[in-house]
């Protein structure tokens, strides 16, 4: 059973645009949400991370939007560049005694076309 | 600072074969993790040390992988016999005790043929 469910499976942005990942959960538990990127042939890399008592967090161009009542959240790039071509996977977590394991989702393959 | 270093980066081999990887985490990382992810899904749990402590295993199939972090630094996880469903991609990650993020490997591309 997939704990985050991501969509889109794949998204083509032209450059300067924004681009928006949406991914959604069921367990009330999660109380940690970051989103990974991650370059082929390379490990995934931590971006941003959010936790359940804010409802959005900023770093740099990169924005999560965070809804607890409809158990959902989604990464926003702005001004979308070349270089972020890559796959991003949303991920969530949940720490009673250091638990901390991460779910996956299914990963978003972006694309941005100069 | 170095990163989670992982070996080999690539490795083909036969299925019924065995097989090891080898992880060395970030120095003074107590908890290590290892991932399994197949072709285009997100990557999945499959045990998880705290120093030399296996206190997750329930993800991992006990009955052909096994895995080891002697002296609670480096690890080892072993396919024996791999099977050909068993090609992915095998990730370390490290983090400090209680950190939420972590610090993922470059990971070692298994192929079974």
């Amino acid at each position: 059973q997939q704990q985050v469910k991501q969509s889109p499976q794949s998204l083509i942005v032209q450059k300067g645009g924004i681009s928006i990942i949406n991914c959604a959960y069921e367990n009330t538990a999660f109380d940690y949400f970051p989103w990974y990127q991650q370059f082929p042939g390379k490990g995934p890399a931590l971006l941003i991370a959010i936790r359940p008592d804010v409802s959005e967090k900023k770093e740099g161009r990169f924005t999560i939007s965070f809804n607890k009542s409809a158990k959902q959240f989604s990464l926003h790039i702005m001004d979308s560049q070349p270089g972020d071509s890559a796959t991003y996977f949303c991920a969530a977590s949940m720490a009673p005694a250091g638990a901390n394991n991460l779910f996956f989702g299914t990963g978003t393959r972006l694309t941005v076309i100069p | 600072e170095a990163g989670v270093v992982q070996s080999p980066r690539y490795k083909i081999i036969e299925k019924k074969q065995p097989v090891a990887f080898w992880c060395n985490p970030i120095s003074g990382h107590n908890t290590l993790y290892w991932y399994r992810q197949n072709l285009g899904q997100g990557p999945e749990l499959l045990i998880r040390y705290e120093n030399e402590e296996a206190v997750d295993d329930s993800q991992l199939p006990k009955d052909r992988f096994s895995a080891e972090r002697l002296k609670g630094v480096d690890s080892t996880l072993k396919i024996q016999p791999a099977e050909l469903g068993d090609s992915a991609v095998y990730l370390c990650a490290s983090s400090p005790r209680g950190a939420r993020g972590y610090t993922f490997g470059s990971g070692t591309r298994l192929t079974v043929v």
